[in-house]
């Protein structure tokens, strides 16, 4: 069975700092995997990596994967409180249907002032 | 248009009721998903179409009914739900095939409460 364990489950800091959330996963025949950013409502896309070693950055935000040791990292430079919110980490295999995903838990990011 | 709508927002319900919750894209998406998220969870899949095709169905219980009638549209139809059923409701979209496909666009779900 597909899995996908993110930490910290929860973190707090002040704006300014600098976080690094975790993402590790089993899956059988990797495809992708994706992270999203969920406040109050719906879960919003910020980024999908499919290659070892190559950088997705969005402003502040930046993410890398590594398919041999089978993880990724989200980090968030100079945070603000607006960056507060839950961050999900998803895994899609390969699959003959529409996209299968699976979710971590998500890590819970409490940015004060 | 990247927008998913989702109607309604909330919903308060009897376990003998029936209702429909409503889920509207044109993005030209041709997968569409529904999820149920408890609180503190992440979202758990329930029903997958394809080609408005039923392509994955995780064990759901057979109160919960999916009806995909056209690429545009997904509904949930609901009837003799139990008070574990509430929660958020999450729809979601993306491409078929081909670069992308594994983004999903979620909608603003519908929270829903069965008393």
């Amino acid at each position: 069975e597909d899995k996908v364990v993110q930490s910290p489950l929860s973190l707090v800091v002040h704006e300014g700092d600098t976080v690094t959330l975790n993402c590790s996963y089993e899956v059988t025949n990797f495809r992708s995997l994706l992270w999203y950013k969920q406040e109050k409502k719906a879960p919003t896309f910020l980024f999908m990596l499919t290659s070892s070693g190559i950088e997705k950055k969005s402003g502040r935000l930046s993410s890398i994967l590594d398919k041999k040791e089978l993880f990724s990292i989200l980090n968030i430079t100079a945070t603000q409180t607006g960056d507060s919110a839950v961050y999900l980490c998803a895994v899609s295999p390969w699959y003959t249907n529409a996209g299968k995903s699976t979710f971590g838990d998500g890590t819970t990011l409490t940015v004060k002032p | 248009d990247t927008e998913v709508t989702q109607t309604p927002k909330h919903l308060v319900m009897g376990m003998t009721n029936k209702k429909s919750l409503k889920c509207e894209q044109h993005m030209g998406h041709r997968a569409m998903y529904w999820y149920k998220q408890k609180a503190k969870k992440p979202p758990e899949l329930m029903f997958v179409y394809s080609y408005e095709k039923l392509s994955i169905n995780e064990s759901v219980p057979s109160r919960f009914s999916p009806e995909c009638p056209n690429s545009s549209l997904l509904n949930l139809h609901l009837h003799a739900l139990q008070p574990e059923d509430s929660a958020l409701y999450l729809c979601a979209s993306s491409r078929r095939r081909g670069a992308g496909s594994d983004t999903q666009y979620f909608g603003p779900g519908t929270r829903l409460t069965v008393l």
